[in-house]
């Protein structure tokens, strides 16, 4: 797992804030992702960046905003979030889209 | 289509039991079908994987078993212990795909 980093562990936010999530993965990989893990619901793929395009957005809201400077490095930053964005949000890495997705330990969000 | 079904939702078994985790699909393209294992704090981690040319796959006290023409496909811990408590999701993808479809989760609790 020390393959992928996040930080922070934890945040949270009032709904008038603006910070970012980041994400590290020291694998080599190509490709890497967003997912919001929700209480009693499937992880939610949000983003997907491959060789640092995005090739996958899957209706995410605006106030989500990714970037992915280089392949090792993805952030998520969020804006004027909502109650209900509260979550935990998870960064994966691949080789490339069959081989497996390894994750990093989540960033534990509260918008308050 | 996209859906992926997993039960059941908790699953408590004695030590030395055989816990039976069971997934369903309606994609017929999907050809990709892992397990992750997630403790808490943790993000989720490769545990098995198969491929539709196999109906079986084993690895250790794991065991994948796939039934194409029923398109479900489900995972057998023999000899749980307690250290097997965790949660674990079933996925499913296509091969032109980066996109893993998530199970909602069954939390198993092993008892000692």
């Amino acid at each position: 797992e020390t393959g992928v980093t996040q930080t922070p562990r934890h945040l949270v936010m009032g709904m008038t804030n603006k910070k970012s999530l980041k994400c590290e993965q020291h694998l080599g990989h190509n490709a890497m992702y967003w997912y919001k893990q929700s209480a009693k619901k499937p992880l939610e793929l949000m983003f997907v960046y491959n060789f640092k395009e995005q090739t996958e957005n899957n209706s995410v809201p605006s106030r989500f905003s990714p970037e992915c400077p280089n392949s090792s490095h993805l952030f998520l930053h969020l804006h004027t979030l909502q109650p209900e964005d509260s979550a935990l949000y998870l960064c994966a890495s691949s080789q490339d889209g069959r081989e497996t997705q390894y994750f990093g330990p989540g960033t534990r969000l509260l918008v308050l | 289509q996209q859906q992926v079904k997993q039960s059941p939702q908790s699953l408590i078994v004695q030590k030395g039991g055989i816990s039976i985790i069971n997934c369903a699909y309606e994609n017929t393209a999907f050809d990709y079908f892992p397990w992750y294992q997630q403790f808490p704090g943790k993000g989720p981690a490769l545990l098995i994987a198969i491929r539709p040319d196999v109906s079986e796959k084993k690895e250790g006290r794991f065991t994948i078993s796939f039934n194409k023409s029923a398109k479900q496909f489900s995972l057998h811990i023999m000899d749980s212990q307690p250290g097997d408590s965790a949660t674990y999701f079933c996925a499913a993808s296509e091969d032109s795909s980066y996109k893993l479809i998530f199970g909602s989760g069954t939390r198993l609790l092993v008892r000692p």
